[in-house]
């Protein structure tokens, strides 16, 4: 069963602007992760953040999470056309076995130059 | 850096054929999984394994088998391939409990 939703499915921006989408989720996690796909290819992981932490930065991207509200957010400032891609967020779960990742379905970021 | 390596990008096949998907990665990562990618589904989790000759099912493992007889190969099989079995396949691999997924870039199978 899917456990993130990302929202909104689709966003389009200028380049320079800055990007935000957010992951909600359901039960108790360990983590979150945030991946990103360019079209036909496979994921590539952007950052991790744990269910202890608030927030993290990476370069030009920074995660919070808040586990009150089990959501998540993406922040990618100063986008570029390259940004242009599907964003997923991915859910570890506490419990059972954790070798496993849940994901969204996915945010499509367009990035117009 | 981690490699993932899917042996093909596209794949077409005819309905009832057993195809195999073959996954490998480099950097002796215990734990491997499948998934596939659907428009409007997202990815779901086929099989995993998390050591060699171990395997899991995950969330839709009807249709699809799995082999993992060494470390850095886990090959995915459809024992009778379908036309609902047309879709993207991708292959990941993580070192430990936290790590994060490397994916390979996809196997396209096409099922007529």
């Amino acid at each position: 069963s899917q456990q993130g939703e990302e929202d909104p499915q689709a966003l389009s921006i200028q380049e320079g602007e800055n990007a935000t989408m957010n992951c909600s989720y359901k039960t108790s996690i360990n983590n979150l992760q945030w991946y990103r796909q360019n079209s036909g290819r496979g994921l590539v992981h952007l950052i991790l953040i744990r269910s202890n932490e608030r927030e993290k930065h990476s370069g030009r991207l920074r995660v919070t999470l808040d586990t009150s509200k089990k959501s998540s957010s993406l922040l990618i400032t100063a986008s570029r056309a390259a940004d242009t891609a599907s964003y997923f967020c991915a859910t570890g779960h506490s419990g059972g076995s954790n070798y496993k990742l849940t994901f969204g379905k996915g945010t499509l970021l367009t990035v117009n130059p | 850096d981690v490699k993932v390596t899917q042996s093909s990008r596209y794949l077409v096949k005819r309905t009832g054929e057993k195809v195999f998907l073959e996954c490998v990665q480099d950097m002796d990562h215990e734990n491997m999984f499948w998934y596939r990618q659907d428009p409007g589904l997202g990815l779901r989790l086929i099989y995993f394994s998390y050591d060699v000759k171990m395997k899991e099912k995950g969330d839709i493992p009807e249709g699809y088998s799995v082999s993992r007889e060494k470390k850095e190969r886990f090959s995915l099989i459809l024992e009778s391939a379908s036309t609902n079995q047309t879709s993207m396949y991708l292959c990941a691999s993580k070192a430990s409990y936290n790590s994060p997924l490397h994916f390979g870039n996809g196997t396209r199978l096409t099922v007529t």
